[in-house]
């Protein structure tokens, strides 16, 4: 079965500190893992998306990796704020043709 | 900036009712998705649309979810009758393509009672 992990559930850190996020998939011919973003109540907004050929992708104090062989993507935050206190979810598209799988998502938690 | 538009935002029903939701789409997104997400969990996609055609429905409980989008622009999601476990945020989403970033819409929260 195609799954898709993210641990922790949760976490909360210090401003100004740098943090990383971890998914991980069960398969590791994926077509494209994305990134996304959800603020509480809120719909999602996309942050990155890597393509099965790309190894990273930047955005501003954004980046995201992917490592297909061991199936896992971690995703950078920079001098992290407390606006980035968010839920962050991973999501892996496994084929052209398949549906998008979500992680349950990490709620980050951002302290002043 | 388009934006994807739900409405409603909010929705308090009773076991056993009718409740639909709408969704409009980013202008010229030719596909349309509906997910579900229970708190605390990623979304899982319900039904897909390409233009006014439905690519997959696989998860989408046909006893009692329907879903249209007759003109192939903005689309509706009923559920009758509604059961407690449908409580949930039900999120849309377009694209230009199926394999195209998806821009998500605010999202329905529906409580059921």
């Amino acid at each position: 079965k195609q799954e898709v992990t993210q641990i922790p559930a949760a976490l909360s850190v210090p401003e100004g500190e740098n943090l990383v996020l971890n998914c991980s998939f069960t398969d590791s011919a994926i077509y494209n893992l994305q990134w996304f973003r959800q603020d509480p109540g809120k719909g999602l907004t996309s942050l990155l998306l890597i393509q099965s050929s790309q190894r990273e992708q930047t955005s501003g104090r954004l980046n995201a990796s992917l490592d297909k062989s061991s199936g896992r993507s971690t995703l950078y935050i920079a001098a992290s704020q407390p606006g980035d206190s968010a839920t962050y979810l991973c999501a892996v598209r496994y084929s052209s043709a398949s549906k998008i799988i979500f992680g349950s998502g990490t709620r980050l938690s951002i302290r002043p | 900036e388009a934006e994807v538009a739900q409405s409603p935002r909010y929705k308090i029903t009773e076991k056993s009712q009718a409740v639909a939701f709408w969704c409009d789409p980013i202008s010229g997104h030719a596909t349309l998705y509906w997910y579900r997400q229970i708190l605390g969990q990623g979304p899982e996609l319900l039904v897909q649309f390409q233009d006014e055609s439905v690519v997959d429905d696989s998860q989408l409980p046909k006893d009692r979810f329907s879903a249209e989008r007759l003109k192939g622009v903005d689309s509706t999601l009923k559920i009758q009758p509604a059961e407690l476990g449908d409580s949930a945020m039900y999120l849309c989403a377009s694209s230009s393509g199926p394999r195209e970033t998806q821009y998500f819409g605010p999202g329905t929260r529906l409580l059921v009672l």
